[in-house]
């Protein structure tokens, strides 16, 4: 079975610095990986996904994220936060038969 | 505007009382999907519609009745629910039910926040 798990549930981060978010997941074969980003208020927004070849994938936002098959991990990074990247961001694994699973989230906090 | 609207965007029911859920989307799709969302806890997929046919239902229990007319439209009939049942309900679209075959990302709606009291 897949599973994803996110360690951090919050983290604070001043307006300016690098952020860095992990994901860990459990798969048995070649994982298909997404970020997604949850404001406030509304749904989950497709930050990035990764399906294959290279394995440092860009997204929206200033966003980035590294496979890292040996560590069962897809990391999120940006090297600078903007107060409006305070959010909840979801890691999900994707398996052929489509089922996401996803983690329970990051709390983003941004102070000034 | 995100390509998925969800109504209503808040709703409180009581525990004898029948509503439902609406979810339009106007990208093309063909597939459809309900997910429930607790406070802290991972998304929980609760049914799958590839083409109007339902192909995932997720152990969710016979209160929740999803019904999908077309590749457009998805709701999700409620009836006798429990305080356990409220949660963010979000709906989502992909251009096929396959993620990694398709290469076709979820697309969500803004949710419906549901309190059962």
């Amino acid at each position: 079975a897949q599973s994803v798990t996110q360690p951090d549930i919050h983290i604070t981060v001043s307006e300016g610095a690098s952020l860095e978010l992990r994901c860990n997941y459990s798969y048995g074969a070649t994982p298909y990986l997404f970020w997604y980003v949850q404001s406030p208020g509304q749904g989950l927004q497709l930050l990035l996904k990764y399906f294959s070849g290279d394995t440092l994938v860009q997204g929206i936002k200033g966003f980035e994220a590294e496979f890292k098959r040996s560590q069962s991990s897809f990391n999120l990074r940006k090297p600078s936060v903007h107060w409006s990247d305070a959010a909840e961001y979801f890691c999900a694994v994707g398996s052929d038969d489509y089922k996401l699973s996803f983690g329970a989230g990051t709390t983003v906090t941004v102070r000034a | 505007e995100t390509g998925v609207t969800q109504t209503p965007r808040h709703l409180v029911m009581g525990m004898t009382n029948k509503k439902s859920l609406k979810c339009e989307q106007h990208l093309g799709h063909n597939a459809m999907y309900w997910y429930k969302q607790s406070a802290k806890k991972p998304l929980e997929l609760m049914f799958v519609y590839n083409f109007k046919e339902q192909t995932e239902n997720n152990s969710v229990p016979s209160r929740f009745s999803p019904e999908c007319p077309n590749s457009s439209h998805l709701f999700l009939h409620l009836h006798t629910l429990q305080p356990e049942d409220s949660a963010l309900y979000l709906c989502a679209s992909s251009q096929g039910a396959g993620t990694g075959s398709t290469n076709s990302p979820l697309h969500f709606g803004n949710g419906t926040r549901l309190t059962v009291t």
